[in-house]
């Protein structure tokens, strides 16, 4: 089976614009759930969704937001970006996610530098 | 809310010897699991190792083995026979039962000596 894919792979943007990154699950994956990597931060948890629904949602800014389409891909988008925002996007997707435990799986990333 | 902890943000071991990598945790609830992740150097995050908090054994994946101390709250991960491929950043992770979302330790930093 194919792994986690996402594009793309690097992105550089300039504050203030907004981004949009893409996610497409392990092939029978139905749950996909996005986290921010920062050096300082470390991984924090953005949102997940399964059945196109959102479920959970971390603690970041209404500039944050993020879709799955009925096929299992999800897109997230960042709005006015600000410097902050730079960081590694990783999505992964798990089987239903949640109840039981579900092993989730990464994908590469989106490594996204704010200018 | 649940918080993981992972003290040692380095360590290295030399080859073929054993390291373990402490991890705590936070929570009130009764029914968890956790999760050691691995992430290679520009590569991505792999899971090494998962262990349900109601099964009392611990778990292991061929050179990977964990102490799960539940009273504890602790959840440590052995490395034997290190190899150089074992040079990672490693991540203690933290899922509540009915939860959506991984919980992370802020990671080690693992190099193996040749």
């Amino acid at each position: 089976k194919a792994g986690v894919t996402q594009t793309p792979r690097y992105l550089i943007k300039t504050r203030g614009q907004q981004v949009t990154l893409s996610c497409s699950p392990i092939s029978g994956h139905r749950s996909v759930s996005w986290y921010q990597q920062t050096p300082g931060q470390g991984l924090q948890f953005l949102f997940e969704y399964f059945s196109e629904t959102q479920r959970n949602k971390g603690n970041f800014p209404g500039r944050f937001s993020g879709r799955q389409f009925s096929n299992s891909r999800s897109e997230m988008n960042v709005s006015t970006l600000e410097l902050g925002d730079s960081a590694l996007y990783l999505c992964a997707s798990s089987l239903v996610g949640g109840l039981t435990g579900d092993t989730q799986y990464f994908g590469p990333g989106t490594r996204l530098t704010v200018l | 809310a649940q918080t993981v902890t992972q003290s040692q943000p380095e360590m290295s071991v030399q080859e073929a010897e054993t390291v373990t990598l402490s991890c705590t945790y936070d929570t009130s609830e009764s029914n968890y699991y956790l999760f050691w992740y691995k992430q290679p150097p520009s590569r991505q995050m792999i899971l090494v190792i998962r262990q349900e908090a109601y099964k009392q054994q611990n778990a292991t994946e061929n050179r990977f083995s964990v102490n799960f101390q539940k009273a504890a709250k602790s959840f440590s991960l052995k490395i034997s026979d290190s190899q150089l491929g074992d040079t990672a950043m490693y991540f203690c992770a933290f899922s509540g039962a009915g939860s959506y979302q991984l919980t992370f330790g802020k990671g080690t930093k693992l190099s193996v000596i040749p």
